[in-house]
């Protein structure tokens, strides 16, 4: 199975950097994604990543390195708009690659 | 764009009853997912289908069954609810050889058992 690890809450000023780790413990791996979701939404898509390295996307980027386990979301410039969860999930590998997703991180951005 | 579609949007019942959600994914989408999310949690999965063939089965009860149709559409049905199946659900849907953009979910269902 997949063992997901984020922060539970964050906060950040508008107009800051903001990082938000998390660590998986996988049997499967094919990928991992980052998604936004504000409350009583769905999750929207943010990021994928499938290899080490960083992949940039506006003001967000997200990192991974396979061998540690580890990715991180990166959002530069902050708005008010960005306070909501971010979950970070693994794909697996089986037939649909399904994804486990992590709790979420509560990012409260502050004027 | 076509997204993915969820009805009903609200759902109310009584316990021991019965519900069936529906989900309609993007149009070329060979690929759909079944999320149970409840208050302050992270979605949890339930099920998948890829070409209308169940893929994989996470911790969905055995009183909940799913099928995908021909056209392509899903349907969540549920039976003997309880008050713990209180919760978002939500549908998503992906091309499976697209892996890097992730799924689309629907806007989900609100289920509340009373």
């Amino acid at each position: 199975g997949q063992n997901i690890d984020q922060p539970t809450e964050m906060t950040a000023t508008e107009g800051a950097i903001v990082q938000i780790n998390c660590t998986y413990q996988t049997s499967g791996f094919n990928g991992l994604f980052w998604y936004q979701q504000h409350a009583g939404e769905a999750p929207t898509f943010l990021s994928y990543n499938v290899l080490d390295g960083l992949e940039e996307k506006g003001r967000f980027s997200s990192f991974l390195s396979r061998s540690k386990g580890y990715s991180y979301l990166l959002l530069k410039e902050l708005q008010m708009k960005d306070s909501a969860s971010y979950l970070c999930a693994v794909r697996d590998n089986t037939n649909a690659g399904k994804s486990t997703f992590g709790d979420g991180t509560t990012l409260t951005v502050k004027p | 764009a076509a997204g993915v579609i969820q009805s009903p949007r609200h759902l109310i019942k009584e316990k021991r009853e019965t519900a069936t959600l529906k989900c309609y994914p993007i149009p070329r989408h060979d690929t759909v997912y079944w999320y149970q999310q409840g208050p302050g949690q992270d979605p949890q999965f339930l099920i998948s289908f890829y070409e209308k063939m169940q893929s994989d089965k996470g911790s969905i009860p055995d009183r909940f069954s799913a099928q995908q149709f021909s056209d392509y559409h899903s349907e969540l049905n549920m039976s003997s609810l309880e008050l713990g199946d209180s919760a978002l659900y939500f549908c998503a849907s992906s091309l499976i050889t697209g892996g890097a953009y992730g799924y689309t979910f629907g806007s989900g269902t609100r289920l509340t058992v009373v």
